[in-house]
């Protein structure tokens, strides 16, 4: 089965703290993303990453960074961490496209973020 | 720009009804689309994915059918139980992005079925 694991399933840090938020999956993926959920918005993308060291902007990438070093781990860093940005944050993983079930994209946990 | 559109947005049924979740999205051109499940509080897990080759694809008592024509996708749950209980999201992906192209989501529809 394919696992993605998140770093912690709830945080709580304080107004301009840097926050990282750790995102490891176990099955060669080479694609990552992270979303942020908050209700009435659903799911919106905000960075993804199709390679080591590549990264894309999703939707909404302000106030956000990434770090992709090693395949397997996807990292979402909040430089300032702002109230706005309560939220639940969610990583994901998809192989390269291969036009068979294999596409299929595999959530982590979720991880409960609170800026207070 | 694609936008996915669920119908309902909430939905509440007794166990053991036969029940269609619907997804509509305005662009054709996908590459395939994908439902998934979310329990409160967790993250999403993926239940059925549909390339835009295929009509329909089934596990257990789940079945995904896709119009890609119409831009309409349903997921037919036979014999709910309560565990069905949870919010279910369809996504779409494009064609002719790269690898690491998106998916686009609906704000997806609540179940609850009842005992």
């Amino acid at each position: 089965d394919v696992k993605v694991t998140q770093s912690s399933r709830y945080l709580v840090k304080r107004t301009g703290e840097k926050v990282f938020l750790e995102c490891v999956q176990d099955m060669d993926h080479e694609n990552m993303f992270w979303y942020r959920q908050d209700p009435g918005l659903g799911l919106r993308l905000i960075y993804f990453s199709y390679d080591v060291k590549m990264k894309e902007k999703g939707d909404i990438p302000e106030g956000y960074s990434v770090s992709r070093e090693k395949k397997e781990r996807f990292s979402l860093i909040l430089e300032s961490a702002s109230t706005n940005q309560t939220s639940m944050y969610l990583c994901a993983s998809r192989p390269r496209t291969s036009g068979s079930s294999t596409d299929t994209q595999y959530f982590g946990p979720g991880t409960r973020l609170t800026v207070l | 720009k694609q936008e996915v559109t669920q119908i309902p947005a909430a939905l509440s049924v007794p166990e053991g009804e036969n029940l269609v979740l619907n997804c509509s999205f305005t662009d054709s051109a996908i590459y395939n689309l994908q439902w998934f499940r979310q329990d409160p509080g967790k993250g999403l897990t993926s239940l059925l994915l549909i390339q835009s080759s295929q009509r329909e694809q089934t596990s257990g008592r789940l079945n995904a059918s896709l119009d890609k024509s119409s831009g309409r996708s349903t997921l037919y749950i036979a014999a709910s139980q309560p565990g069905d209980s949870a919010t279910y999201l369809c996504a779409v992906r494009r064609m002719g992005e790269t690898s690491g192209s998106r998916l686009t989501f609906g704000e997806g529809t609540q179940l609850t079925v009842n005992p």
